[in-house]
């Protein structure tokens, strides 16, 4: 089957860095999303892999290893805003994206 | 302002109620998907339409139906709902279907409760 894992809640200092983990299991690959959804509102698009290695965007960057089924989203010098759910997301043979179930993240003073 | 628009935010219903959520897409997309979102769950796509077709109906229960009458708007019409149907609905929007780089957007979606 597939199936999409990560972490269901993690917490952060304000100002640190933090790093979400996704592993992935899914018939075909074409490309791994992340997107943020804060509380009440859409999910907004933060970045898409499909190729191994870093992508970085300014304070977030996103890692892909596709012989490990596994990426990962660093966010650096955290801000209260930041928090958030963060869903990570992967685009099966089909085209189809296979959603894990989003890791909240929780940023303290 | 993310560019799809869903009417109402909130909605609180009966079982015997028959309503409908409306979503407005201002990208020039020519894909729509509805997707439902439930507490602590995936993102379960429901409906996908391309070009107004049709493409994908992940085996949801008839008393949804869905509704594209043109590439700018999505309709999905509600009845004799059952209170597990209570749940986030997004809409969303891309280009295509059919390319790995394609980016969907959503809507802020509509807030759902079946009582």
């Amino acid at each position: 089957g597939q199936n999409i894992d990560q972490p269901t809640e993690m917490t952060a200092t304000e100002g640190a860095i933090v790093q979400i983990n996704c592993t992935y299991q899914t018939s075909g690959f074409n490309g791994l999303f992340w997107y943020q959804q804060h509380a009440g509102e859409a999910p907004t698009f933060l970045s898409y892999n499909v190729l191994d290695g870093l992508e970085e965007k300014g304070r977030f960057s996103s890692f892909l290893s596709r012989s490990k089924g596994y990426s990962y989203l660093l966010l650096k010098e955290l801000q209260m805003k930041d928090s958030a759910s963060y869903l990570c997301a992967s685009k099966d043979s089909n085209y189809q994206l296979i959603w894990g179930a989003g890791t909240k993240l929780i940023i303290k003073p | 302002e993310t560019g799809v628009t869903q009417t109402p935010r909130h909605l609180v219903m009966g079982m015997t109620n028959k309503k409908s959520l409306k979503c407005e897409q201002h990208l020039g997309h020519n894909a729509m998907y509805w997707y439902k979102q439930s507490a602590k769950k995936p993102l379960e796509l429901m409906f996908v339409y391309n070009f107004k077709e049709q493409t994908e109906n992940n085996s949801v229960p008839s008393r949804f139906s869905p509704e594209c009458p043109n590439s700018s708007h999505l309709f999905l019409h509600l009845h004799t709902l059952q209170p597990e149907d209570s749940a986030l609905y997004l809409c969303a929007s891309s280009h295509g279907t059919g390319d790995s780089g394609n980016t969907i957007y959503f809507g802020e979606g509509s807030w759902l409760t079946v009582v």
